[in-house]
């Protein structure tokens, strides 16, 4: 059963716009969220979390919406810039335990 | 500041090889985590310590898989009588606490 879903596997967006990438979860005992990038060859590199008492948390760039009544969150990238042409993962945790459960992932390209 | 390194990087063996693999975690970090990712997919859960303790194994973590992290600082996870289905990408990670998880650059399976 896939606990975490990131059900566009790929997106394309022009530079200076803004990228919007979704994510679903069924588990409601998840209470911590982060997101991911990675590039080709490389382990993830950790962007930006939320915790289920928040329903917005911005780090410059990047700012990550959680809606626990719909099971959603999203990650906004705004300015969009070529760098950010990676593949982006949200993942969560229950406070059960230390792992992390990752959705499929989704391939973000930033057009110049 | 070094973060999570693994080693080797890249490993080619035959079917029925034992393989060992190393993570060196960020220093002042008790909990070293190891996910296999395969392609289209994200990173998933196998095994956690904190310090030197095992606390939880994925259930997909077959007898033929063991990991250890004798002194709480560096790891090893051990794959007897490779198979071909255990090619992947193993990834450590590293954290203090329940915060985010900080990987590495992940050790490529190939088993031919």
């Amino acid at each position: 059963d896939q606990q975490v879903k990131q059900n566009s596997p790929s997106l394309s967006v022009q530079e200076g716009r803004i990228s919007i990438l979704n994510c679903d979860y069924t588990n409601s005992m998840f209470d911590y969220f982060l997101w991911y990038k990675k590039y080709p060859a490389e382990g993830p590199t950790f962007l930006i979390s939320i915790s289920s008492i928040k329903d917005k948390n911005e780090d410059g760039r990047f700012t990550v919406f959680l809606n626990k009544s719909a099971k959603h969150l999203s990650l906004h990238i705004v300015p969009s810039q070529p760098g950010d042409s990676a593949v982006y993962f949200c993942a969560a945790n229950d406070n059960q335990g230390g792992k992390l459960i990752f959705g499929q992932g989704t391939e973000l390209s930033v057009k110049p | 500041d070094t973060g999570v390194s693994q080693d080797p990087r890249h490993k080619i063996t035959k079917r029925g090889q034992n393989v060992t693999f190393r993570c060196d975690p960020i220093s002042e970090h008790n909990r070293l985590y190891w996910y296999r990712q395969t392609l289209g997919q994200g990173p998933e859960f196998l095994t956690y310590f904190q310090n030197e303790a095992q606390l939880e194994k994925s259930r997909l973590l077959s007898d033929r898989f063991s990991a250890e992290r004798p002194k709480g600082s560096f790891s090893t996870l051990e794959i007897q009588r490779t198979e071909q289905g255990d090619s992947a990408m193993y990834l450590c990670a590293s954290s203090f606490g329940r915060a985010e998880q900080y990987f590495g650059p992940g050790t490529r399976l190939t088993v031919t």
